[in-house]
């Protein structure tokens, strides 16, 4: 059973903090990692992706990998309030025929 | 360019008719997905087509459901005998050409069975 778990939250930041979200996954043959945003009644947006451990970084925006902890982060800096939305972490193996397996995401709020 | 395109964007029917939803990729894409996502649960993937082909069909919930793609490119979802529990925003989402490039999602298909 593929499972991607997050902290449902709410997580609550200051505006202009830094907002640090997790993901742990189970299946230790995922290759490929997304992290998506979901405002209420929309669909999801892609924010980043990652591959290989260590950091990845576009803007305000950095991923974080660990394979061997199988552990996926995604860090918002200079939170603004239009950062608040549910965040949502996805896994695949890859090569495979199955889609992503998603988390219930962290809903993430920016106080002003 | 064009997104992911879905129609219609809400669906209202009466338990036990028939709906088709209706997903048109973004251009150049081969790869398609459908997702399920029920109130406050997360996504659930339900099939995947490379080109016209789904390789595996077992994440569709039930033999009500049923999805092609033709042409490699217009997707359709067509589920039978609708039950209240197939209440759900139904995603389309597609990428380049393999599961593990990113993934672009429409707006979805909010369908409700009265």
């Amino acid at each position: 059973q593929k499972e991607v778990e997050q902290n449902s939250g709410p997580l609550s930041v200051p505006e202009g903090a830094i907002a640090s979200l997790n993901c742990t996954y189970s299946d230790r043959g995922s290759q490929s990692f997304f992290w998506y945003r979901q405002y209420s009644g929309k669909s999801p947006e892609l924010i980043m992706s990652i591959y290989s451990n260590g950091d990845k970084e576009d803007g305000r925006f950095t991923a974080q990998l660990n394979k061997a902890s199988q552990y996926v982060s995604l860090l918002i800096r200079d939170s603004q309030p239009s950062d608040s939305a549910t965040y949502l972490c996805a896994v695949n193996r890859g090569g495979g025929a199955d889609g992503l397996t998603f988390g219930k995401g962290t809903h993430l709020i920016i106080q002003p | 360019g064009a997104g992911v395109s879905q129609s219609p964007s809400n669906k209202v029917t009466e338990k036990g008719k028939d709906v088709e939803l209706r997903c048109d990729p973004i251009s150049g894409h081969t790869a398609l997905y459908w997702y399920r996502q029920s109130l406050g649960q997360g996504l659930e993937f339900l099939i995947y087509f490379q080109g016209n082909s789904a390789p595996d069909k077992s994440g569709l919930p039930s033999d009500r459901f049923s999805a092609e793609r033709t042409g490699g490119s217009v997707s359709t979802l067509t589920i039978q005998r609708t039950q209240q529990e197939d209440s759900a925003v139904y995603l389309c989402a597609s990428s380049l050409n393999r599961v593990d490039q990113p993934q672009h999602f429409g707006d979805g298909t909010r369908l409700s069975i009265l």
